[in-house]
């Protein structure tokens, strides 16, 4: 199958920081990444939808200003956590919609901690 | 209602028991149909792929889709204490997003 890249695994910074994540599709082109967040033992939550070359689109409840999403290219999209707080400490998934089997590949994952 | 509903579980089997796995949605429109598995810690892996009704085989993985039920479902035979992970579903129109199920936990006991 294909495969997603996130960098980097896992971080932690001093609150008030901001943290870039990096989401690459490595064999495939994606139009549309997306971003989720997920809490212990929780379902995934959506957080937005990234278009390449166009606005991110956000999910009731994100603070657009707060998580930062660029989608440069076909194959890297970025998130950026801004003036990270103890509360976005968690485990954020990127994933890339392959277009002609409609489905999407997910990364590995990024574990946050903001102490 | 949900679009996509999935019991969470948690499941657990002793070692060489069939699992099965449902979910069942409400939008008629859905036409791919996924299941990923997902270990802790991890971001999901994608298991199976089926596009519209029927069935689809992958090795111990089975995957079933009924339309006029609604309903999917993911068998899993001889299972394997490798297999304990949590398992969503998804589904999708083209060109639409994704909806997803909440997980069903599954742990096989050696």
């Amino acid at each position: 199958g294909a495969v997603v890249s996130q960098h980097p695994s896992w971080v932690i910074c001093k609150s008030g920081t901001s943290v870039k994540i990096e989401c690459r599709s490595l064999d495939f082109q994606a139009t549309t990444m997306f971003w989720y967040r997920q809490f212990p033992k929780q379902s995934l939550m959506l957080m937005a939808t990234s278009n390449e070359g166009s606005k991110a689109t956000y999910e009731q409840g994100v603070e657009k200003d707060k998580f930062l999403i660029n989608h440069a290219s076909l194959t890297l999209s970025t998130l950026t956590v801004t003036s990270a707080h103890p509360e976005d400490s968690s485990f954020y998934i990127c994933s890339a919609r392959d277009v002609l089997q409609e489905t999407q590949y997910f990364g590995p994952g990024t574990r946050l901690l903001v102490l | 209602q949900k679009e996509v509903e999935q019991d969470p579980g948690p499941l657990s089997v002793p070692e060489g028991a069939i699992v099965s796995l449902n979910c069942t949605y409400s939008n008629s429109a859905f036409q791919y149909f996924m299941w990923y598995r997902q270990y802790s810690r991890k971001g999901p892996e994608l298991l199976m792929y089926t596009y519209s009704s029927g069935n689809k085989e992958d090795g111990r993985f089975t995957a079933q889709v009924d339309k006029s039920s609604k309903y999917i479902s993911l068998f899993i035979r001889d299972s394997q204490p490798s297999d304990s992970a949590t398992y969503l579903c998804a589904m999708s129109n083209p060109g639409n997003q994704f909806y997803f199920g909440t997980g069903t936990s599954l742990t096989v006991i050696p």
